[in-house]
């Protein structure tokens, strides 16, 4: 059964740094591309960043470009979002995907982040 | 960057009664390699979205057979033959076309 766990949200000021992680399992992590898909309350989904499963590949929204780093390690089977720059407009839920077909068929239970002073 | 429409935003269905949700994107999804990346996915509250249909018309494993999905280029559609009172939540068509920027539509949300 595929598990995707995310962690490491929580409040942080404007400006702050934050660090997320996903410990997935249930399937060979390194043969597939990983996302990070959030989620401001009462909105839709907003995909963030994917990377490729050798993890040589990365690429982003624009809304992060700069302020956000993608990366893998597939020894640990956990992906990572580090997120500097924070601002109030990045406050959401934070999801984990894996990408099967083309499109995220698994997604995490997510991990809020609260951007506030 | 496409932009998914979604219509309704809001439906109100009848259990045992049929629901259609209809998504439009702003560029054709038709892929280079033939494919097109039309998703949906059902989002339950306080849960995280499950896809639902990928590739237009192809249901993920354990999806009931009353959603089908269907379309072609810019106009997709996806129903409910017969409504259940599990199907209550909120409906996200999501392009994954023209990659890596997906797009999702703004959601439909659907009640008994």
């Amino acid at each position: 059964e595929v598990q995707l766990v995310e962690s490491g949200g929580g409040l942080v000021q404007p400006g702050g740094s934050l660090r997320l992680s996903c410990a997935a399992s249930g399937f060979t992590f390194s043969s597939h591309a990983m996302n990070w898909v959030r989620q401001a309350p009462g909105k839709g989904p907003e995909w963030v960043s994917i990377i490729s499963g050798s993890g040589g590949s990365t690429f982003y929204a624009d809304s992060v470009k700069g302020r956000f780093t993608i990366s893998r390690d597939n020894s640990k089977d956990t992906l990572y979002l580090q997120m500097n720059s924070l601002r109030a407009e990045d406050t959401a839920v934070y999801y984990c995907a894996k990408t099967g077909s083309g499109s995220p068929d698994y997604w995490g239970q997510g991990t809020l982040v609260t951007v506030s002073s | 960057d496409v932009v998914m429409t979604q219509s309704p935003l809001s439906l109100s269905v009848t259990l045992g009664q049929p629901a259609s949700i209809s998504c439009r994107s702003s560029q054709s999804l038709v892929h280079s390699d033939g494919n097109t990346y039309l998703n949906w996915f059902h989002q339950r509250p306080g849960q995280s979205p499950r896809r639902l249909i990928y590739k237009v018309s192809n249901r993920d494993s354990g999806v009931p057979d009353r959603f089908s999905g269907s379309g072609s280029g810019t106009d997709f559609t996806l129903k409910i033959s017969r409504v259940e009172a599990e199907d209550v939540g909120v409906y996200y068509c999501m392009q994954g076309t023209h990659w890596p920027t997906w797009t999702f539509g703004q959601g439909t949300k659907v009640e008994i």
